[in-house]
């Protein structure tokens, strides 16, 4: 059973971009957490989704920033018009049916987004 | 809102040594507290989830212990090995918002060989 995938590992962008981010999750899970880790902070929880609908995104900046996790296919973060500040590690977690929080997280490689 | 602190931010002993990493959160309302640990540049992986109703969790030379009371988590290594040298970050989910994570700023251990 293949772990949590992410691609690409590494992206860069110039400010003003797009960037888009691809997490798989495991087999099975249908339940998606992305999280940020700015340099020198720790990991901080972003957007909670399930197939076709976002649960809690508590954590989302209220602009530029949006996911998504389709019927098919990986969940998407995207991030408009990128700047310097949204250089960081971005890391996807998944947990598996029946989701909730009593539930293990798995968690992806991560992208490292660097904006030039 | 919830704060996850660990102590201390980077630990160096020689190989062999037993060790202890502490973590200590505000709001003792919690689900369950997870240990990871984060090589560098690479993803997380999950050492050991205590359920907020149990003591402790061991696995192998790892073993986890949590006090919700006082809101404290250890993590004791045994016999420390240079492949455990890493980043060691808990997290905890709380009862109120269980759908995240908070993260403690990790530990970063060496073991030197």
């Amino acid at each position: 059973n293949a772990g949590v995938m992410q691609n690409p590992r590494h992206l860069v962008r110039r400010r003003g971009q797009e960037a888009r981010l691809r997490c798989s999750p495991m087999k099975g899970h249908s339940h998606v957490y992305w999280y940020r880790q700015l340099p020198e902070e720790g990991l901080k929880f972003m957007v909670y989704l399930q197939k076709e609908n976002i649960i809690d995104e508590s954590g989302m900046p209220k602009e530029r920033f949006s996911a998504e996790f389709p019927k098919e296919g990986p969940s998407i973060l995207r991030i408009q018009q990128v700047v310097r500040g949204d250089s960081a590690a971005y890391f996807c977690a998944s947990s598996p049916d029946p989701g909730g929080i009593s539930n293990e997280q798995f968690f992806g490689p991560g992208t490292r987004l660097t904006v030039l | 809102k919830q704060e996850v602190t660990q102590i201390p931010a980077a630990l160096s002993v020689p190989e062999g040594e037993n060790l202890v990493l502490n973590c200590s959160f505000t709001d003792s309302a919690i689900y369950n507290l997870q240990w990871f640990r984060q090589d560098p540049g690479k993803g997380l992986t999950s050492l050991l989830l205590i359920q907020s109703s149990q003591r402790e969790q061991t696995s192998g030379r790892l073993n986890a212990s949590l006090d919700k009371s006082s809101g404290r988590s250890t993590l004791y290594i045994a016999a420390s090995q240079p492949g455990d040298s890493a980043t060691y970050l808990c997290a905890v989910r709380l009862l109120e918002t269980g759908n995240q994570f908070y993260f403690g700023t990790g530990t970063s251990l060496t073991v030197i060989p």
